[in-house]
Formats: structure tokens, C-alpha cells, sequence
């Protein structure tokens, strides 16, 4: 069965460095997501993405970060200047369809800013 | 914006005994609402899901129910396995088309 892989699956970096996270979303899939997870705490939606566009953001999602998909497979999000308070577990996700379409989850990257 | 509420944050059942997780949500327009279970250290995992437009829906030992005017929405799981330990997250598709998702309830199935 077809799965959302993302790399790396730990990534460490000095505070004030930039971070580029990458996912592969299922292939046949329209819609894209990047949801962050601090540790013991709620999932939290970051981003969506449609047709090489942003559909919906979230607060979290300011100008500190932002997403592409630099060609057919990968979806990237990147973050600039990495504060102490990014450290979290950042998941992609895809879907078929819209938003209301299950959502597939990749393993997920750990972040830690030191 | 949507706020989901979910409880409790901890749930401890006998194998074998039913467990029940339940959410509200605070956006009416909300109409999707999935339920992930998430293992410790692994991906969330999508295990149910209703839209607004139905009431009940079961798959195997798990149903969810959906009250849209009292807008809450409840994970039940009957006979309760051990591999059933996980955390589980209840989520609301809101008004913007962000998926909302609860707190979490951490189940302990005791053997």
C-alpha cells in the first residue's frame, strides 16, 4: 500500500539556521498538508496546498515559513531562522481529494533547535 | 475560529470493557470529523471517520456518533484489546477547511 515517506526523520540545527523538511506524498494525491506536533501536545495544522498554491494556513504559518513543491514528488516546508520553540515533530499529509478526503499521514520529522 | 474539546485526556479499561472518548466542537458549519489513533512515536493514523450528513457510523468494535445540535461527536470501542493502547485524536473540519484536531485521550487497556 502506497505510504507518505518524509526525510530526514530527526533533524537537529542551531537556533537562527534554516531547516528544509522534506515529504513525498502518495502519488495520486491532489492536496497536501504539513501539521506540527510539540511533544505530549495536539496536532496542529500548519498548511494546506492545491495546485501548486497555498489553499489554507493557520497563525502558526507566518512569514517564517513557507512550502513548495519543487517538481512532480516532493513537497517541501521550510523554516527560516529556527527558534527554540520550533522544535516539534512535523508531519505531512496527503490526500485524494479535498480536505474532507482522509488525510494519510507520513512517520513524521523530529526537529530539535538548539 | 473552530475549537475542539476533547476528554478525558486519560482513559484506563479493563480488556475487554468498552471505552468511550467524546469531543465537541464549536463551529456549526464544521462537517467532517475523523478520528486518528497515534502510537507512541508513530504517524496519526486515521481509524474512523463521520460526515455531518450522518448520524452513527461503525466498523467492527468501533463506532462514532455524531450529535450535530449539541455539536459533540464520541469514539466508542467495544471489547478492548491490549494493541488498542495508543493515544487517539478527534479532529473537526471547520468553516476555513482547516482540520482541528482535540487535545488527545490517552487510552490504557489493563490487562
Amino acid at each position: 500500500e502506497p505510504e507518505v515517506t518524509q526525510t530526514p526523520s530527526h533533524q537537529v540545527t542551531q537556533m537562527g539556521q534554516e531547516v528544509i523538511l522534506r515529504c513525498v506524498p502518495i502519488s495520486n494525491h491532489l492536496y497536501f498538508y504539513w501539521y506540527r506536533q510539540i511533544l505530549g501536545q495536539k496536532v496542529e495544522f500548519l498548511v494546506s496546498f492545491y495546485n501548486n498554491e497555498i489553499s489554507e494556513k493557520s497563525e502558526i504559518f507566518d512569514d517564517q515559513f513557507s512550502v513548495e513543491r519543487p517538481d512532480g514528488s516532493n513537497f517541501t516546508l521550510k523554516i527560516r531562522s529556527t527558534k527554540l520553540e520550533d522544535s516539534a515533530m512535523y508531519f505531512c499529509a496527503s490526500s485524494q481529494s479535498g480536505v474532507g478526503d482522509t488525510q494519510y499521514f507520513g512517520p513524521g520529522t523530529r526537529l530539535t533547535v538548539l | 475560529g473552530e475549537n475542539v474539546e476533547q476528554h478525558p485526556s486519560t482513559l484506563s479499561v479493563q480488556e475487554g470493557d468498552s471505552a468511550v472518548i467524546k469531543c465537541t466542537y464549536s463551529d456549526s458549519a464544521s462537517n467532517y470529523f475523523p478520528w486518528y489513533k497515534q502510537e507512541l512515536g508513530k504517524r496519526p493514523q486515521l481509524i474512523i471517520d463521520i460526515r455531518s450528513n450522518v448520524g452513527e457510523k461503525k466498523d467492527q468494535r468501533i463506532a462514532v456518533t455524531l450529535n450535530k445540535t449539541a455539536k459533540h461527536f464520541s469514539l466508542h470501542i467495544t471489547e478492548t484489546q491490549p494493541e488498542d493502547s495508543a493515544v487517539y485524536f478527534c479532529a473537526a473540519r471547520d468553516s476555513n477547511y482547516q482540520l482541528i484536531w482535540g487535545a488527545g485521550t490517552k487510552l490504557i487497556i489493563k490487562p
